[in-house]
């Protein structure tokens, strides 16, 4: 069964600081899709990125940053001088490859707020 | 672009009453999902279609049903609403083929409670 595991339920920083949100998948499947969302008070999903399995290159948007290692089955999610619009519940996601459908299996979601 | 469109956004139910809530997607996209958000437990898969015509149970399906008549719509019905439904619901869709570099758009969100 896939499990996504995101140990931490809260986070709190002071805004510039670097934060990172762990995330902790299992799967039995060699393809299988990662995601991140984030979701705002105002309470709508945003889609940050998706990662194929077969991709294990990091990537970098601006302040956000992904490293994915299959070794450890992680997928953390780094923002580099966090602003207080960061402040969200930022969910983990993962995807099985059959079917083309994308049922997702979150996290439990980390609650990030982000103080001025 | 209304993108994926979920009605209504409240709603108080008494037990035992039923209800359906209606999504409705403008992005020609083969699947829909409904999903369920508890605090603490992230999001649920509760039923999915791969397409008009077809629905399929996903991890909490129990007490609910689905229905997919057109392409653009996907209604998920509680036939007698009970506490424990009292959720944030939200509805997804996405374009065919997962192998493809897209994501699951999703729907604003549906509040709703159970009394």
């Amino acid at each position: 069964a896939q499990k996504v595991t995101q140990a931490q339920t809260e986070i709190s920083v002071v805004e510039k600081e670097d934060v990172t949100l762990d995330c902790v998948y299992e799967t039995r499947d060699t393809t299988y899709y990662l995601f991140w969302y984030k979701q705002p008070p105002s309470g709508e999903l945003v889609f940050l990125i998706r990662r194929n399995s077969f991709d294990e290159q990091n990537e970098i948007s601006g302040r956000y940053s992904w490293n994915f290692q299959k070794s450890t089955s992680s997928f953390n999610f780094t923002i580099t001088a966090s602003q207080v619009v960061d402040s969200a519940v930022y969910f983990c996601a993962l995807s099985e490859a059959g079917q083309g459908a994308q049922k997702l299996v979150f996290g439990q979601g980390t609650r990030l707020t982000i103080n001025p | 672009n209304a993108g994926v469109t979920q009605t209504p956004k409240f709603r108080v139910l008494k037990t035992g009453q039923s209800m359906t809530l209606l999504c409705a997607q403008d992005m020609n996209h083969e699947y829909m999902y409904w999903y369920r958000q508890d605090p603490g437990m992230g999001l649920r898969l509760i039923h999915y279609s791969v397409g008009e015509g077809t629905t399929a149970k996903g991890e909490v399906p129990d007490g609910y049903n689905v229905s997919r008549l057109k392409k653009q719509n996907f209604l998920l019905g509680l036939e007698s609403a009970a506490p424990s439904q009292t959720s944030v619901y939200f509805c997804a869709s996405s374009t065919q083929g997962i192998a493809r570099n897209t994501e699951a758009f999703f729907g604003q969100g549906t509040r709703l409670t159970v009394v």
